[in-house]
């Protein structure tokens, strides 16, 4: 069945680091890939989102590729704020999943003064 | 207005109770679901609406019991509740249901069974 696979945290980096956070996917036929972000206390927003390969996601200086080749989607964000502190979870929907969001486990980003 | 609504915020019941939770979008979508997140976790997908039909069930316990009495309305009615349901309710609309279609999330509802 289809999958993603996420790097799990917590992620703990000092404001304005470079932020990598690695998301693999398993899916059949050509699956749309999103990454949510959910603040603490909060339900999920939509941050960027791809649907074809070589599409690139982009919003808030936070940016993901749709990488066929490597079955990958990983999150960049090249200097991180203390307002980034979240959960960040990649998930994909696929004729597989009859179009429902598949989530990995979510990865807890705190990123320090 | 691209917001989803979740009412009330905050919910304390009993495990006679019997509560509603509510959930309201007026962006056109015909999609709509219901999601269960326990803490540190991903959500887990409950039940999903089509065109205001039920079209997933994700084999949910009986003391759920959703209802869509319109396309911008969704509710969950719960009776019976154990404490081990205690969780944050999400409820999301997409504008159908299809993958390349991203979906909405509300606020969600805070749900403590003691």
């Amino acid at each position: 069945g289809d999958s993603v696979t996420q790097m799990e945290g917590p992620v703990t980096l000092s404001e304005e680091a470079c932020l990598t956070i690695n998301c693999t996917y398993t899916a059949t036929g050509y699956p749309s890939l999103f990454w949510y972000v959910q603040y603490p206390g909060e339900g999920l927003q939509l941050l960027l989102k791809a649907t074809k390969a070589d599409d690139k996601g982009s919003n808030k200086g936070f940016e993901a590729t749709y990488r066929k080749e490597t079955t990958s989607f990983h999150l960049e964000k090249g200097s991180v704020q203390v307002s980034d502190s979240a959960v960040y979870f990649c998930a994909l929907t696929s004729g597989g999943s009859q179009g429902n969001l598949i989530f990995g486990k979510g990865t807890k980003l705190s990123v320090k003064p | 207005d691209t917001e989803v609504t979740q009412t009330p915020k905050h919910l304390v019941m009993g495990m006679t109770n019997k509560k509603s939770l509510k959930c309201e979008q007026h962006m056109g979508h015909r999609a709509m679901y219901w999601y269960k997140q326990k803490a540190k976790k991903p959500p887990e997908l409950m039940f999903v609406y089509s065109y205001e039909k039920l079209s997933i069930n994700e084999s949910v316990p009986s003391r759920f019991s959703p209802e869509c009495p319109n396309s911008s309305l969704l509710n969950l009615h719960l009776h019976a509740l154990q404490p081990e349901d205690s969780a944050l309710y999400l409820c999301a609309s997409s504008q159908v249901q299809a993958g390349y279609n991203e979906q909405f999330f509300g606020p969600g509802t805070r749900l403590t069974v003691l």
